[in-house]
């Protein structure tokens, strides 16, 4: 089955302690892509990664990193987690050159750092 | 930063009616607009993909219109169900995908 794969789909930490959430696709897609999504803001994109090794930050990469080492992976890291980074997290993907289809979404990563 | 507005925030419509709503964006080049459906509790997925001016999308009662000289694109619902009790993203895609802030729908029985 064509899907992205988000671990873990619940998250309770402490300031400061770092964290990775992983994402994973199956679908050979290029692009991939974090956001998240806070009451009244939307879905916001923090970064993305256009193929292995190319990475660009969205609108509000601050306090995040990303790697994408391989075509499949994209993970989110957290160096340093501050309450103000409780959020629910997507991770998404679509292909780079075909430009007919639209995002496949992961089930989402609710995170809490307290 | 490109800014996609989606307009109303919020509907409320009776079962069996049919609404709309809109989409609005600079009128500048971009690759592709989206429209996305995300039920509560559940990861957002693509309705429509639509890359040219004049594009007409549809799917069941569901259809869409892009105008990219002006700048918007609508969705359409045709008799309202239940089901289609939703948040309607819409999202604007060239390098980045932007997306607006959503239209609540809620289908009042």
């Amino acid at each position: 089955e064509a899907q992205v794969t988000q671990n873990p789909r619940y998250l309770i930490t402490v300031t400061g302690k770092k964290l990775t959430v992983t994402c994973s696709q199956n679908m050979n897609h290029e692009y991939m892509s974090w956001y998240r999504q806070d009451p009244g803001l939307g879905l916001r994109q923090i970064y993305y990664s256009m193929n292995v090794e190319v990475t660009d930050k969205g609108d509000v990469p601050e306090g995040y990193k990303v790697s994408r080492k391989e075509k499949r992976n994209f993970p989110l890291i957290l160096e340093s987690p501050s309450p103000n980074q409780t959020s629910l997290y997507f991770c998404a993907s679509t292909p780079l050159q075909f430009m007919g289809y639209g995002y496949t979404f992961g089930s989402g990563t609710r995170l809490t750092v307290v | 930063i490109l800014n996609v507005e989606q307009s109303p925030q919020s509907l409320h419509v009776q079962e069996g009616d049919s609404t709309n709503f809109t989409c609005s964006f600079p009128s500048s080049n971009f690759y592709a607009l989206h429209w996305y459906r995300w039920e509560t509790a559940k990861s957002p997925e693509a309705l429509f993909v639509m890359t040219l001016n004049g594009d007409e999308k549809k799917k069941g009662r569901i259809s869409a219109t892009l105008n990219t000289k002006e700048g918007y694109s609508y969705l359409y619902i045709k008799g309202s169900q239940p089901e289609d009790s939703a948040t309607y993203l819409c999202a604007l895609r060239d390098d980045k995908i932007i997306f607006g802030k959503g239209t609540r729908l809620h289908i009042l029985p």
